[in-house]
Parts: C-alpha cells; structure tokens; sequence
C-alpha cells in the first residue's frame, strides 16, 4: 500500500504567488513525522519543513508553511511569494515509528515551474 | 562545516561490474542512511546504520547490495555484478541521532548508470 501519494506531478506557477503541493499520508502509527524536501536538477535533496505529528500548530519556516489536516492525513505544502529558484521537485516524505532509526518514505514528488 | 559528500558523482558500469560507492556522512553524526532514487521516482530507502551497526537492511533489492560502516563514520555501498535495473542515483543520508528526531541531511548522490 502506498503510504504517501503526491496527485500533482507537474505544477505551474507565476512568479511571486502562492502555490500549494498536496501531500497524503497512510499509517496506522500514532507517532510520526512529516517531513517536505526540495531537490533540484543538481540532484542534492534540501530540508524544507517538517511537522511533528503531535504539533498542534502548523509548522513554518519562512516562505514554506505547512498545512497539516490529520483528520485527514495530509500535509501539504504551501510557497509564498514564488521565486525563480523554487523551480525544483518536491517531495514530501514520511517517518514512522521513531524507534526504527528514522528511515523516510518518500512520495512520487511533484515538480514545481515558477513562471516569470 | 562539510556537507554529506559522496564520490564518484558519476559512475558508468558495464554490466557485470562491480562498483562501490561511497559516502562521508557528517562529523558525529550516529545515523546514516542509503536512498535509492530511480528516474522520476521518489528515493527509496534501502539500508540503515546506527554507528557500525547495520540494524535495518530490509530495502536492498538482492544480495548483489551489500553495504558497510566499519568504523561507523564512511559509508560504502557495494553493488557486485551490475544489471541494467541497478541504474539510479545512490543518495546518501546522515542523521544526528539514532532515535531518527532529527532531519536527515542529503549528500550530492552518485548517478549510476550500467550500461
């Protein structure tokens, strides 16, 4: 079963608007992480946001919030003020079980265009 | 300070070939982390270790993987026998605890292509 599901492989967006990545998740854990990670056509993966699954509040992190909904179990990740150098893909990921050392599971990404 | 680094960054095998690819984690970092990320896909977890221990190793995809951390520092994956299927970008992951509460940082990948 797929444990997280990015419907979106290709966004558009115009420069200097918000934009949102959808990100879905399935587990059964009650402790869990929510991690978002930008990877760009250099290939290295970058920490964005992560979010706790016991945080009451939505993380932030300067231009990227995260829309956490876990009635819903999704997480989704919002852009402000789209900028050229957000043009990457996008990945959100999962961690169960923090005695198992961490490992992530990934989604599909979704692949952000920021338009001038 | 120093990233994750990882080398080659690019390695072209013959099918059939070996290769070992490796991986500088983080100074002190306890935990590191192998990725497999084939073309368009999201990265896939492949192995774990707590210092020298390997204590996960459940997504190696055949017993041509094998991978190791003998001082519990570098990190070098081995792939004995390369197949086409084996062509995908290695990234490689050091965390600061072992208990996984903290983000994983990223090395550059090595993009193995076997041809």
């Amino acid at each position: 079963a797929q444990k997280i599901t990015q419907t979106q492989p290709g966004m558009f967006v115009q420069e200097k608007e918000a934009v949102t990545l959808d990100c879905t998740y399935d587990t059964s854990d009650q402790s869990y992480g929510l991690f978002w990670y930008k990877q760009p056509s250099s290939g290295e993966m970058i920490f964005l946001i992560y979010q706790g699954s016991y945080d009451e509040q939505n993380a932030t992190e300067g231009r990227y919030s995260l829309n956490f909904q876990k009635a819903r179990k999704s997480a989704n990740l919002v852009i402000s003020a789209s900028q050229l150098g957000d043009s990457a893909m996008y990945f959100c990921a999962m961690r169960e079980a923090y005695n198992q050392g961490g490992k992530l599971i990934f989604g599909q990404g979704t692949e952000l265009s920021v338009k001038p | 300070g120093a990233g994750v680094s990882q080398s080659p960054r690019y390695k072209v095998a013959k099918r059939g070939q070996d290769v070992a690819l490796r991986c500088d984690p983080i100074s002190g970092h306890v935990s590191l982390f192998w990725y497999q990320q084939a073309l368009g896909q999201g990265p896939e977890f492949l192995t774990y270790f707590q210092n020298e221990a390997q204590l996960d190793k459940s997504g190696l995809p055949s017993d041509r993987f094998f991978a190791e951390r003998p001082e519990g520092s570098v990190s070098t994956l081995k792939i004995q026998r390369t197949q086409q299927e084996d062509s995908a970008v290695y990234l490689c992951a050091s965390s600061l605890d072992r208990q996984g509460a903290y983000e994983q940082y990223f090395g550059p990948g090595t993009r193995l292509t076997v041809t």
